[in-house]
């Protein structure tokens, strides 16, 4: 069964920073992968997904992630935050999205 | 398009008793989805379905009942409400589109069961 783990609970960053969040995952076979993005009180939104194709899949906002098979990763990156990414990310894997698995999420704080 | 609604925003029930938490679309989407998030927790779903007369369960169903008479509503239903139904709940839509589907999600009810 697949599974996803977020190792980091909570980051912190400066405003204008760069920003990479880790995600690795456990899956048999070549995942789907999704990072998704809650900012308080709101449902999620999809930043980006990964089916097949290139690697390095650019998604809203200004983020991107890379998917490394050899790693079983799929960690998000944004060169420069803004105040206004402040919010919990959400990486997601699986088949289909009636199969999928989020992990714990990791909340993102930014320092003015 | 309003998207993805949820009614109610937030509510609290005691132990023992039924609601129905409603999902409505107006994006024609045939996939509708329903998740639970506790706290720290990422989603879970719950119920979800691939078109009006469809449904099929999840990964976490148990007490929970759900129906698809029309394509644009997905309630939710609890019928004896218990401690560990405390959570938020996420209604979601989706579309397929060459092969690859993106989900659109409501703004979630908060639910208390004491």
């Amino acid at each position: 069964a697949q599974s996803v783990t977020q190792p980091d609970i909570h980051i912190t960053v400066s405003e204008g920073a760069s920003l990479e969040l880790r995600c690795n995952y456990s899956y048999g076979a070549t995942p789907y992968l999704f990072w998704y993005v809650q900012s308080p009180g709101q449902g999620l939104q999809l930043l980006l997904k990964y089916f097949s194709g290139d690697t390095l899949v650019q998604g809203i906002k200004g983020f991107e992630a890379e998917f490394k098979r050899s790693q079983s990763s799929f960690n998000l990156r944004k060169p420069s935050v803004h105040w206004s990414d402040a919010a919990e990310y959400f990486c997601a894997v699986g088949p289909s999205n009636n199969d999928m698995r989020f992990g714990a999420g990791t909340r993102l704080t930014v320092k003015p | 398009n309003a998207g993805v609604t949820q009614t109610p925003k937030f509510r609290i029930l005691k132990i023992g008793q039924s609601m129905t938490l409603q999902c409505t679309q107006d994006m024609n989407h045939n996939y509708m989805y329903w998740y639970r998030q506790d706290p720290g927790m990422g989603l879970k779903l719950i119920y979800y379905s691939v078109g009006a007369g469809i449904t099929d369960k999840g990964e976490v169903p148990n007490g929970y009942n759900v129906s698809r008479s029309t394509t644009e509503d997905f309630p939710l239903r609890l019928e004896l409400a218990a401690p560990s139904q405390t959570s938020v709940y996420f209604c979601a839509s989706s579309l397929v589109r060459e092969g690859q589907e993106t989900q659109y999600f409501g703004p979630g009810t908060r639910l208390l069961v004491l």
